[in-house]
């Protein structure tokens, strides 16, 4: 596509429930990584995939949050049993490379948990 | 944990204005790389500056990196409206396989009429 993609554009979530986010990324883009923004401050780094590996996820926060790109493609974002905090803006970037020139981003999702 | 501050944390001007905007980070870098955000919206890649280049322009851009101070500025000349947006640098690690960043806190740019 265009441009990096993700879905939905917003999520409301009760406490205790599971959540998914997408991201299509840059045709192409065999580099992805994920990123949350609560609000008011900068993204912070969640986990990076370069293709299907997943190399680095040592920003994702706890073990209720999980990421998966199976075919190097579509990424999920998932987040289990969802707290009050974890309501913020997840952000998704692909890059042709490693993003050794700078990242596209997608939209984000804007989750608030309730 | 957000590697850089920036200064000022919001900024107000008229247009036609310039606009300048500070990053100030603690660890070692590859490259530093602004981006812009509009409300709502995902983030706009701006520019970048490896970390063996002082200066860099880009049509109404300018991005000085000083590593000795581990600093950058973002100069935006000639302001218009729709320069309104926050403005975040963010410093590039490279892992050798991806340049991993780090974003600063952001400063809220605010062009008016």
């Amino acid at each position: 596509g265009a441009g990096v993609s993700q879905s939905p554009r917003y999520k409301v979530a009760k406490r205790g429930q599971d959540v998914a986010l997408r991201c299509d990324p840059i045709s192409g883009h065999v580099s992805l990584f994920w990123y949350q923004q609560a609000l008011g401050q900068g993204p912070e780094f969640l986990t990076y995939f370069q293709n299907e590996a997943q190399l680095d996820k040592s920003g994702l926060p706890s073990d209720r949050f999980f990421a998966e790109r199976p075919e190097g493609s579509v990424s999920t974002l998932k987040i289990q049993r969802t707290q009050q905090e974890d309501s913020a803006v997840y952000l998704c970037a692909s890059s042709q490379g490693g993003g050794f020139y700078g990242y596209t981003f997608g939209s984000g999702t804007r989750l608030t948990v309730v | 944990s957000q590697q850089g501050e920036e200064d000022p944390q919001a900024l107000s001007i008229q247009e036609g204005e310039n606009a300048t905007m500070n990053c100030s980070y603690k660890t070692s870098i590859n490259n530093l790389q602004w981006y812009r955000q509009n409300s709502g919206r995902g983030l706009v890649h701006l520019i970048l500056i490896r970390s063996n280049e002082r200066e860099k322009h880009s049509g109404r851009l300018r991005v000085t990196l000083d590593t000795s101070k581990k600093s950058s500025s973002l100069l935006i000349t000639a302001s218009r409206a729709a320069d309104t947006a926050s403005y975040f640098c963010a410093t590039g690690r490279n892992t050798g396989t991806a340049s991993k960043l780090t974003f600063g806190t952001g400063t809220r740019l605010q062009v008016t009429l």
